[in-house]
């Protein structure tokens, strides 16, 4: 069975440091991978897709970039980081023959002091 | 642009009680898809139902079924017998056909349950 991974599960970090948090997934081959964020009491934001190792496409622009170094592993970076990227951020996949569906990861909850 | 508008950002019930969480959406796609995710506490994503616009028959997935009415662009969420581990945040999205799939995401409805 296919299975999502994020770590780490909190951080607090302080404005200005970078940011790596990563995802992977288990179980799958050639995945689509997403990056969301949602703010305290908000919806869901894209941030990042990927239909493929080094494909990356962006939804808004921001602080923040995203990598895809192998087919299951998303990473979602940031040289230095302002207030306003607190939030909690989840990863997900889909896979063609099921694109109705996209399953989340447990999410990264990142506070910026 | 496509658009999910979800106006109840909150909402009571007592357990057992059946309720409808309201959605509606904009799009002038012909084909597109719709969602809707339940987020515990804990911050998980659960998928919960699907429905896709050329479906003429109403989704259902155990007690909830999905009440699409295209004219009006509306697919409200149905949960029937509510229980207590119901209470969450529901979200209604709509995927975006091209490209990778995207979803569009409303604001949420924050249900509780009341015993």
């Amino acid at each position: 069975s296919q299975t999502i991974h994020q770590w780490p599960a909190t951080l607090v970090q302080p404005v200005g440091s970078p940011l790596s948090l990563e995802c992977t997934v288990e179980g799958t081959s050639n995945p689509n991978l997403y990056w969301y964020r949602q703010a305290a009491g908000r919806g869901l934001q894209l941030l990042f897709y990927s239909v493929g190792i080094g494909q990356i496409s962006s939804e808004v622009p921001q602080n923040l970039s995203a990598s895809r170094p192998q087919d299951r592993q998303f990473i979602l970076s940031s040289k230095k980081l302002l207030l306003s990227d607190s939030g909690f951020y989840l990863c997900a996949w889909s896979v063609l023959r099921t694109p109705w569906e996209q399953y989340f990861g447990p999410g990264t909850r990142l506070t910026v002091t | 642009a496509q658009k999910i508008t979800q106006t109840q950002p909150g909402m009571f019930v007592q357990e057992k009680e059946a309720v409808t969480l309201d959605c509606t959406y904009d799009t002038s796609d012909q084909s597109y898809g719709l969602f809707w995710y339940k987020q515990p506490s804990s911050g998980e994503m659960i998928f919960l139902i699907y429905q896709g616009s050329y479906d003429e028959q109403n989704a259902t997935e155990g007690r909830y079924s999905l009440n699409f009415q295209k004219a009006r662009k509306s697919a409200n969420l149905v949960i029937s017998a509510s229980q207590l581990g119901d209470s969450a945040m529901y979200f209604c999205a709509m995927r975006i056909i091209q490209g990778a799939q995207k979803l569009v995401f409303g604001q949420g409805t924050r249900l509780t349950i009341n015993p």
